[in-house]
């Protein structure tokens, strides 16, 4: 496709449920970012992917969350036990290379009940 | 660690005037890049313009421009000739020269167009 695509576009979820978001960056870019952007505020940097491998994961908030990107193209942001405080618009971006223009999805909107 | 400020959570600006956004970091990093990211209602968050740290000349993308102050760590956008379509959420953005790539955000400000 042209852009990153996400999906879904939106999730509503019980308290204690397993999640998983998908992102499609654009063909051929190797890095791949993830963000969580709660109501109100800027993004905050989740992960960061430089091809299959998750260079950078120092903003996951804990052992809930964890992502992979195991071909170095689909990107899968696993969320298990959600919990209310989980629900936020979750980004993916995707650069070319690391420290080149990043091309941001429309974002998967993620709601536990 | 970096941060980044956006001290104005609401702006309103008349269609075809002038409006400038304000935004400041932190940093103790001399190289690095700052962005303003523009977020409309359907979420997509678009590249407005990018400054390198290294540039002392401001960068301007048609009727957008900003202001950069290395020494005094701000970083302000100037919309000129503003439309209904600026309308949005504004987020400024600092990302270092050496971490991959990965953004740091404000908290927004949200810019309303009148007709």
């Amino acid at each position: 496709g042209a852009g990153v695509s996400q999906t879904p576009s939106n999730k509503v979820t019980e308290k204690g449920k397993y999640v998983e978001l998908r992102c499609d960056p654009i063909s051929g870019h190797t890095a791949l970012y993830w963000y969580r952007q709660s109501l109100g505020q800027g993004p905050e940097f989740l992960i960061y992917f430089q091809g299959t491998g998750a260079a950078d994961d120092s903003g996951l908030p804990n052992d809930r969350f964890f992502a992979v990107r195991p071909e170095g193209s689909v990107s899968t942001l696993k969320i298990q036990r959600t919990e209310r405080g989980d629900s936020a618009m979750y980004l993916c971006a995707s650069g070319e290379q690391p420290n080149t223009e990043a091309f941001f999805g429309q974002g998967t909107r993620l709601t536990v009940v | 660690a970096q941060t980044v400020t956006q001290s104005q959570p609401e702006m309103s600006v008349q269609e075809a005037e002038t409006v400038t956004l304000s935004c400041t970091y932190d940093t103790s990093e001399s190289d690095y890049y700052l962005f303003w990211y523009k977020q409309p209602p359907s979420r997509q968050m678009i590249l407005v313009i990018r400054q390198e740290a290294y540039k002392q000349q401001n960068a301007t993308e048609n009727r957008f421009s900003v202001n950069f102050q290395k020494a005094a760590k701000s970083f302000s956008l100037k919309i000129s000739d503003s439309q209904l379509g600026d309308a949005a959420m504004y987020f400024c953005a600092y990302r270092s020269h050496n971490q991959g790539g990965k953004l740091i955000f404000g908290q927004g400000t949200e810019l309303s167009v009148k007709p």
